[in-house]
C-alpha cells in the first residue's frame, strides 16, 4: 500500500457522461498530481495542486477539472466523455521540499481505470 | 524542455542475468532528478530509486542501481539477479528543480521487461 488512495478503481461509463476521480495523499504530503496513462499517448502530466493551489497544468483538456481540498485530498473532473478519454487516471502526492531533495519522490496511487463506451 | 528518451521497447532476460535498462534525457536545468518506477501488469507505478543531478555516487537500492553518466546524459537502471518477479514495464522519468510549488515529473515512453525462466 503506497499510502495514496485512489478512488474508484475502475468505472465504466458512456460517452457525454461525466464522472469524478478522487484521491487521498499520503499523510504529509501536500502536493497532488495528476496523471493520465493511455496506450498511444503514455504517460501524460494533467495538472499539480499544492496546498489547494493549483501550481501547474499539462496536457489537461477543458473538459477536465480538478480541485484541491481544504483536507488535501482532491477530485478530477471528466466531463462530455469521448472514447478517447479511456484510459488509467493516476494520482500522485510528494511532500515537495524546496530544491532537489531526493525526499520529493511522487508516490502513486493505485490508479483508476476509465472505460468510456 | 526536459525530455527523457528509453530506446528498448522490449527486453527478455534469463531469470538470474542481470539487466540493464536505458534511459537517456535532455534538460538545460543544472539541477535535477532522475527517476526509475517499475510498473507490473496490475497496473501500479512502483518507484525504485532516485538519482540527484548533483549525487556524487551512483544510487543503490537492493538489487537495483542507477548508472548515472552525468557527461553522457544517461540515467541507467541496473537490476541484479533477476527475478521473475521483476517482469513488468519500466519508466525512467526526470523533473527539474522545485522552486515554488513543483515541477512536473516527465516520463520515458517505458521498457517492457520480460524475465525467462
Amino acid at each position: 500500500d503506497s499510502g495514496v488512495t485512489q478512488t474508484p478503481k475502475h468505472l465504466i461509463t458512456a460517452t457525454g457522461q461525466r464522472v469524478t476521480l478522487r484521491c487521498s495523499p499520503r499523510s504529509g504530503d501536500l502536493s497532488v498530481y495528476w496523471y493520465q496513462q493511455s496506450l498511444d499517448q503514455g504517460l501524460q502530466f494533467l495538472i499539480h495542486y499544492y496546498n489547494g493551489e493549483e501550481r501547474a497544468k499539462g496536457n489537461i483538456l477543458e473538459r477536465f477539472s480538478a480541485q484541491q481540498f481544504p483536507d488535501l485530498h482532491s477530485e478530477l473532473n471528466l466531463s462530455s466523455l469521448e472514447l478517447g478519454d479511456s484510459a488509467l487516471y493516476f494520482c500522485a502526492s510528494s511532500v515537495d521540499m524546496p530544491g532537489n531533495s531526493g525526499a520529493n519522490v511522487l508516490t502513486f496511487g493505485a490508479g483508476s481505470r476509465l472505460t468510456v463506451l | 524542455a526536459q525530455k527523457i528518451t528509453q530506446t528498448q521497447p522490449g527486453m527478455f532476460v534469463q531469470e538470474k542475468e542481470a539487466v540493464t535498462l536505458d534511459c537517456t534525457y535532455d534538460t538545460s536545468d543544472p539541477s535535477y532528478g532522475l527517476f526509475w518506477y517499475k510498473q507490473p501488469s496490475s497496473g501500479e507505478m512502483i518507484f525504485l530509486i532516485y538519482q540527484g543531478s548533483y549525487d556524487q555516487q551512483n544510487a543503490t537500492e537492493g538489487r537495483y542501481s542507477l548508472n548515472f553518466q552525468k557527461a553522457r546524459k544517461s540515467a541507467n537502471l541496473v537490476i541484479s539477479a533477476s527475478q521473475l518477479g521483476d517482469s513488468a514495464m519500466y519508466f525512467c522519468a526526470m523533473r527539474g528543480r522545485i522552486i515554488q510549488g513543483a515541477q512536473k515529473l516527465v516520463f520515458g515512453q517505458g521498457t517492457r521487461l520480460t524475465i525467462n525462466p
